[in-house]
């Protein structure tokens, strides 16, 4: 059964360093998500991909977060520099339609 | 701005009792209704879905919503849940103009066997 792939599973860094989150989604996805998930809450939207295009990132801080789906297909989430608000599970999902959506593992980040 | 309320953060439950989680959502249009369920250890996974025609929904492992739209409200229900039903469930809704789906803040239901 095909899966949303999550790469790292686990982060642990210290402030100010940049760190990375990868995603494949599933073959034929066209709508890629990324979503924060802080202990407590639902998943919050921070950029959400068509193809290699951004349609929503309304909610992703700008300043110290970035995220590109260059060939239309995987996509990359950094954050650089990292503070002690960023700990939380980095959700990556994928569409075909953009509706139904299915989610990887997340990957959790600690920043000490 | 779009908003998703669930009411209860907390359940426990005995197993074969009965369930029912509220969900109720702020938007003026159309909308795409979802509950997503997470099991301990899992991904999240799609439960059911309401888009249009016959508001009450059927979904996998015996679960049903019903969209009433006068009340904003697209509550989660079971007849008889079992232990293995223990989750984290999420009320999920998408304005049909827009792009963002919008996540409630999750229920957590326990049931003890």
């Amino acid at each position: 059964e095909a899966e949303v792939a999550q790469s790292p599973r686990y982060k642990i860094t210290e402030k100010s360093q940049a760190v990375a989150f990868w995603c494949d989604p599933i073959s034929g996805h066209a709508t890629l998500y990324w979503y924060r998930q802080i202990l407590g809450q639902g998943p919050e939207l921070l950029v959400q991909f068509q193809d290699e295009s951004v349609v929503d990132d309304s909610q992703l801080p700008k300043d110290r977060f970035s995220a590109e789906r260059l060939k239309g297909v995987d996509s990359t989430l950094k954050i650089q520099p990292a503070e002690l608000g960023d700990s939380a599970m980095y959700l990556c999902a994928s569409s075909l339609w953009g509706e139904e959506q299915f989610f990887g593992p997340g990957t959790r980040l600690t920043v000490l | 701005a779009q908003s998703v309320s669930q009411h209860n953060h907390h359940v426990i439950l005995s197993e074969a009792a009965s369930l029912e989680l509220g969900c109720n959502y702020s938007y003026g249009g159309t909308v795409n209704l979802f509950w997503y369920v997470q099991y301990p250890g899992q991904h999240l996974q799609l439960l059911l879905k309401y888009f249009s025609g016959d508001p009450l929904v059927k979904g996998i492992k015996g679960f049903e919503a019903e969209f009433i739209k006068s009340k904003f409200s697209f509550n989660l229900r079971k007849p008889s849940v079992q232990w293995s039903d223990t989750a984290e469930y999420f009320c999920a809704v998408k304005g049909t103009g827009g792009f963002k789906t919008i996540f409630g803040a999750g229920t957590r239901l326990f049931v003890k066997a």
